[in-house]
């Protein structure tokens, strides 16, 4: 039971370099997330989406694109990196509210360590 | 406005004994619920508790318990009989279910557990 995979762990990029951070699912979670963890923050929601083909922005999401082309997978795209986008990422999944039988929380991946110099 | 606010970024508790980490949280939904999660220094996130605003009794599990005072909007985290491997962050979280299911996270406490 994989859960939540985040893919890769540790990245560092250079500013204006672009990549792509991937997350996928395998609990038919309709909901995904992701989230930028800093030092005496928590965490901030990035973007989110509720289901395949439905994202919408959350507190942070300058710089920051999504897409959601099937349930399993929520990846997050860096278009030009910046030093300010040194983070931990999160991407966490979870039901949707009223599923009979299921649980609300998120789970989450491992993180993934985020350097641009 | 901060949704959900952890006002101890540290605290210190003997081994054996109980600590609450406190948190408020800000909203206007009916509808919510309010998670605890666990963070040790290995970085994964851990989900400890749920408590939904409808439910009148508070939540257990194990050693924590959340303190769910509705009108005051607060939800504290009790740990019990605090282990050394409690050592680790703790961010209380919200989720309003019709605010497209958002979940809005505090800025987290350190908790330090002492032998």
């Amino acid at each position: 039971n994989a859960g939540v995979t985040q893919t890769p762990k540790f990245q560092v990029l250079k500013t204006g370099q672009s990549m792509t951070l991937q997350c996928a699912q395998d609990m038919n979670h309709e909901y995904m997330s992701w989230y930028r963890q800093d030092p005496g923050m928590g965490l901030r929601l990035i973007h989110y989406s509720v289901g395949a083909g439905i994202t919408d922005q959350g507190e942070v999401p300058n710089g920051y694109n999504v897409s959601r082309s099937t349930t399993e997978d929520f990846p997050l795209r860096l278009l030009s990196a910046a030093p300010s986008q040194t983070s931990v990422y999160f991407c966490a999944s979870s039901y949707r509210p009223g599923q009979p039988g299921t649980n609300t929380e998120a789970f989450f991946g491992q993180g993934t360590r985020l350097t641009v110099v | 406005a901060q949704k959900i606010t952890q006002t101890q970024p540290g605290m210190f508790v003997q081994e054996k004994e109980a600590v609450t980490l406190d948190c408020t949280y800000d909203t206007s939904d009916q509808s919510y619920g309010l998670f605890w999660y666990k963070q040790p220094s290995s970085g994964e996130m851990i989900f400890l508790i749920y408590q939904g605003s409808y439910d009148e009794q508070n939540a257990t599990e194990g050693r924590y318990s959340l303190n769910f005072q509705k009108a005051r909007k607060s939800a504290n985290l009790v740990i019990s009989a605090s282990q050394l491997g409690d050592s680790a962050m703790y961010f209380c979280a919200m989720r309003e279910v019709y605010n497209f299911n958002k979940f809005y996270f505090g800025s987290g406490t350190k908790l330090n557990v002492k032998p």
